[in-house]
C-alpha cells in the first residue's frame, strides 16, 4: 500500500524556520495537505493544494512542492506552534488517501 | 459557522458491531464529500473511509475493508460509519470531516472513542 514519510521529529528555537518534509512516489501527480494537531484537539487544515493557505492560517505557514516531495515551512516559529503536523496525499490512482505518520514539531 | 458533531462510539468487545454517527450543521451537506479518520492512541491519524455527494462514490482503506460500512442520508444531514467484527486494533478516536473538491478535509469533529476490549 501506498506510503507518505515524514520525519519523527523537528526541534527549532522561537523565531527560526521550521522545515518538515513528505515524501511519495505519488507526490508528482497528487496534491498534498498539511494538518496540524495539538494535544486533544481535532487536526486543523493548514495548507492545501500543495502550498495554499485556508483563510485564518497565519502567513507564516507555506508549502512548497518538488518532485517526490512536499514541504511544510513555518516562518518566525512561536511557540504556539508546537504541535504535530501530518501531509496527506493521494495514491498514484487518485482513489485512496493516506496519511504521513506525523511530524513532532518542539519549540526549544 | 460550519460544524461536525460524531457519536456512537463506546466500548465494545472483538467480534462485536458499533455504529457511528456524523451531524453536520452550518453548511449545505450534500456539497460535500465525507471522511472517516481515526486516531489510535498515541498513535498518528488513519484515512478510513469516505463517500462522494450522492452516496455512489465510496472508497475504504485496506484495514477495514469488508468490516466497514460507510453511509450517508443528505436528509439528515449525517454520515454514518457501520463497523463490524470490530479487533482490539479498530481501538481508536474516530473523526469525519467534509472536503470539497480538493480544497482538504477543511471542517473536522472533535471525535468519538472507539474501544474494542474484552
Amino acid at each position: 500500500s501506498y506510503e507518505l514519510t515524514q520525519p519523527p521529529s523537528v526541534s527549532v528555537s522561537p523565531g527560526q524556520t521550521a522545515r518538515i518534509t513528505c515524501s511519495g512516489d505519488a507526490l508528482p501527480k497528487e496534491y498534498a495537505y498539511w494538518y496540524q494537531q495539538k494535544p486533544g484537539q481535532a487536526p486543523v487544515l493548514v495548507i492545501y493544494k500543495d502550498s495554499e493557505r485556508p483563510s485564518g492560517i497565519p502567513e507564516r505557514f507555506s508549502g512548497s512542492s518538488s518532485g517526490t516531495t512536499v514541504t511544510l515551512t513555518i516562518s518566525g516559529v512561536q511557540a504556539e506552534d508546537e504541535a504535530d503536523y501530518y501531509c496527506q496525499s493521494a495514491d498514484i490512482t487518485g482513489t485512496y488517501e493516506v496519511f504521513g505518520g506525523g511530524t513532532k514539531l518542539t519549540v526549544l | 459557522q460550519a460544524q461536525l458533531v460524531e457519536s456512537g462510539g463506546g466500548l465494545v468487545k472483538p467480534g462485536g458491531s458499533l455504529r457511528l454517527s456524523c451531524a453536520a450543521s452550518g453548511f449545505t451537506f450534500r456539497d460535500y464529500y465525507m471522511t472517516w479518520i481515526r486516531q489510535a492512541p498515541g498513535k498518528g491519524l488513519e484515512w478510513v473511509s469516505n463517500i462522494g455527494l450522492d452516496g455512489t462514490s465510496i472508497y475504504y482503506g485496506d484495514s477495514v475493508m469488508g468490516r466497514f460500512t460507510i453511509s450517508r442520508d443528505n436528509a439528515k444531514n449525517s454520515v454514518y460509519l457501520q463497523m463490524t467484527s470490530l479487533r482490539a486494533e479498530d481501538t481508536a478516536v474516530y473523526y469525519c470531516a467534509r472536503s470539497m473538491g480538493r480544497d482538504g478535509l477543511d471542517v473536522w469533529g472533535q471525535g468519538t472513542t472507539v474501544t474494542v476490549s474484552s
